[in-house]
């Protein structure tokens, strides 16, 4: 079974800083997807970003980048310039095909950001 | 405008009821998902449904039973509430084109007592 693992329970940052969050996952196959997801107090999930694992590109959108290392099962979140609204439960996730259109998500336990002003 | 919606968001109940929540995606998605979130945040697939066909079925207790109307609407029937099944439920959805992103509603809190 795939597991994915956030070494960082909590992590603060200056506000217009840059922080790095980590995240590893174990899996033996050789085609899947990477999503950060980011939850604010609202509770709502919100897509960060995402890697396909057979591109050697690291995503980047905005803000957010990410570091992902194929080889040594690593896909880390980069936020540059950190401001307020990044405060939130960064969830790392491993995603696979189920078939028939359906994808299956295995989350990471989360990495609870403070933004310090 | 809202794409993936829930009702309701708070649900309080006692313990040995049953109870439903509802789900709307607007997105024109081909499948959607059920997921937990416990109290320490731990967010685990429940099912998911692709053009109201059962694709992922995780190891839930037979309580939980997910309905699928069409394939806009996928709704949680719980039986015979318990304690622990107090947690956030969040609805998601996907299009296969987009291979994976899944897009999440805002969750529903349910307060077994």
């Amino acid at each position: 079974a795939q597991t994915v693992t956030q070494s960082q329970p909590e992590m603060s940052v200056q506000e217009a800083e840059t922080v790095t969050l980590s995240c590893t996952y174990d899996t033996s196959e050789s085609d899947y997807y990477l999503f950060w997801y980011k939850q604010p107090p609202s509770r709502q999930m919100i897509l960060v970003i995402r890697q396909e694992a057979y591109k050697q590109q690291n995503a980047t959108e905005n803000r957010f980048s990410v570091n992902f290392q194929k080889a040594a099962k690593s896909f880390s979140l980069k936020i540059s310039d950190s401001q307020l609204g990044d405060a939130a439960m960064y969830f790392c996730a491993y995603c696979t095909d189920s078939g028939a259109g359906s994808y299956q998500l295995t989350f990471g336990k989360g990495t609870k950001l403070s933004v310090i002003p | 405008d809202t794409a993936v919606s829930q009702t309701p968001k708070y649900l309080v109940t006692q313990m040995g009821n049953d109870k439903s929540i509802k789900c709307e995606q607007n997105l024109g998605h081909d499948t959607m998902y059920w997921y937990k979130q416990d109290s320490k945040k731990f967010l685990k697939i429940m099912f998911s449904y692709n053009n109201k066909e059962l694709i992922i079925n995780e190891t839930v207790p037979n309580r939980f039973s997910p309905k699928s109307p069409d394939k806009a609407h996928l709704n949680l029937h719980i039986n015979s509430l318990e304690l622990g099944d107090s947690a956030v439920y969040f609805c998601a959805s996907n299009r296969g084109a987009f291979r994976g992103a899944q897009y999440f509603g805002p969750g529903t809190r349910l307060l077994v007592l």
